[in-house]
């Protein structure tokens, strides 16, 4: 069973427009929460981490949130870029007996001219 | 700093076929992993080392061994390779941080795509 949800599978958008991306997760106990970008043929980068106590965190023009409550965070990708083109991946820290490390299936973005 | 440098790129092997995948880092990180890519999937933990000198299995560990040569170096070998094991593979390390709850980054390098034919 799937315990990192991401929506939707993928995106195409115009450049300069903005888009949201979703996470869902059902890892319990929970430690901490990272998005990570991953472009074409590389491996994935940390964009930001959010922590139980942290609702939102801005890196440039990304910003991450986070409602541990829901167990839901989202990216927003504000005045998207041809170099936004990438696939964004939640990564869900567990604490269940030793931390656990659970990647969602990533969102592919494609920002268009 | 080239951070996690992973050899080859890229490999096609027939089945039955045995390969090494390279992985060094140079940022003095405790803890690697072996990780692979399959479409729709989100990564799959095969080996990791926690510290040098040691070595875990992780989700999918079956047809994979790993050495960890030395602080720097963490290899995963496939001994009889499969088309199962066609997949794209990711080393990463990071510096373990037993105080705050593995809240350190995972750096990785840039992947090697294996096909099994």
């Amino acid at each position: 069973k799937n315990q990192v949800e991401q929506s939707p599978q993928s995106l195409i958008i115009l450049e300069g427009k903005n888009c949201t991306l979703q996470c869902n997760y059902t890892v319990s106990p929970f430690s901490n929460l990272r998005w990570y970008k991953q472009d074409t043929g590389r491996g994935p980068v940390s964009l930001t981490i959010m922590t139980f106590s942290e609702n939102t965190k801005s890196n440039g023009r990304y910003t991450a949130t986070l409602d541990a409550d829901t167990k839901q965070s989202s990216l927003h990708i504000t005045a998207s870029q041809l170099s936004d083109s990438a696939s964004y991946i939640c990564v869900v820290i567990g604490n269940t007996g030793g931390f656990k490390t659970i990647f969602g299936a990533g969102t592919r973005l494609f920002v268009k001219a | 700093n080239a951070g996690v440098t992973q050899t080859p790129k890229f490999q096609v092997l027939k089945t039955g076929q045995s390969m090494t995948l390279q992985c060094a880092q140079d940022m003095n990180h405790n803890s690697m992993y072996w990780y692979r890519q399959d479409p729709g999937m989100g990564l799959r933990l095969i080996y990791y080392s926690a510290s040098e000198g040691t070595t875990d299995k992780g989700e999918v560990p079956n047809g994979y061994n790993v050495s960890r040569l030395n602080k720097r170096e963490f290899s995963l070998r496939l001994e009889s390779a499969a088309p199962s094991q066609t997949s794209v593979y990711f080393c990463a390390s990071r510096n373990r941080d037993r105080g705050s709850g593995n809240n350190e980054k995972l750096f990785f390098g840039s992947g090697t795509q294996l096909s099994v034919l």
